[in-house]
């Protein structure tokens, strides 16, 4: 199957840093990807589209000023997650479809946890 | 919102055949099933798709009724490796589609 590589998969960081997650399409090319965050005993939460050359889509109540997507290239996007507050502690997951004939079958990388002190 | 309803927890023991059923009464014509299978501190992994009627891989089976308004996710002889939460979706077919993720089913086997 299709494989996604998330890095790094544990970060810690000072309150008021900034954090980049990267995620990897290592044998498929996406123009798509997704972002998700995940609470403790919760479910995936979309966050945002990343779109390779353009915009990220964020979802309401999502602060694109606070995470910021880039997806530069057909396999690689990244998220910041800027000033980082306790709050923003969570588990983060990326995911990408390798298209034609997957149905949206989504492949997801293994997660980062942030923890922000 | 999620379009899929599902139980949220469910106990099994080693050996058993689980199945989980999952709701999706308001399924649109070009929507797909798909089945997640999430272990702690781990991306969602892919275990199975379907449209219609029977859908098996080496991991489990996929039941659909005709009216596709809900699904059984089968998973024959469960082991104390299968203890995860299990995700079901329906969703379009494109690949630049997002998904939306419901409660899932938190399955427990029991030695």
């Amino acid at each position: 199957g299709a494989v996604v590589s998330q890095h790094p998969s544990r970060v810690i960081c000072k309150s008021g840093t900034s954090v980049k997650i990267e995620c990897r399409s290592l044998d498929f090319q996406a123009t798509t990807m997704f972002w998700y965050r995940q609470f403790p005993k919760q479910s995936l939460m979309l966050m945002a589209t990343s779109n390779e050359g353009s915009k990220a889509t964020y979802e309401q109540g999502v602060e694109k000023d606070k995470f910021l997507i880039n997806h530069a290239s057909l396999t690689l996007s990244t998220l910041t997650v800027t000033s980082a507050h306790p709050e923003d502690s969570s588990f983060y997951i990326c995911s990408a479809n390798p298209g034609w004939g997957h149905k949206n079958i989504q492949y997801f990388g293994a997660g980062t946890r942030l923890s922000v002190l | 919102l999620a379009k899929t309803t599902q139980p949220i927890s469910m106990d099994s023991y080693e050996g058993q055949e689980v199945n989980i059923t999952c709701s999706h009464n308001n399924i649109a014509t070009n929507d797909y099933i798909t089945w997640y299978q999430q272990f702690p501190s781990q991306g969602p992994r892919f275990i199975i798709q379907g449209y219609k009627t029977k859908v098996t891989n080496e991991v489990a089976s996929l039941f659909i009724p005709a009216d596709r308004k809900s699904s059984t996710l089968s998973l024959p002889r469960v082991s104390l490796s299968d203890t995860a939460v299990y995700y079901c979706l329906s969703h379009g077919s494109s690949n630049t589609g997002k998904l939306i993720f419901g409660q899932g089913t938190t399955l427990q086997v029991k030695p």
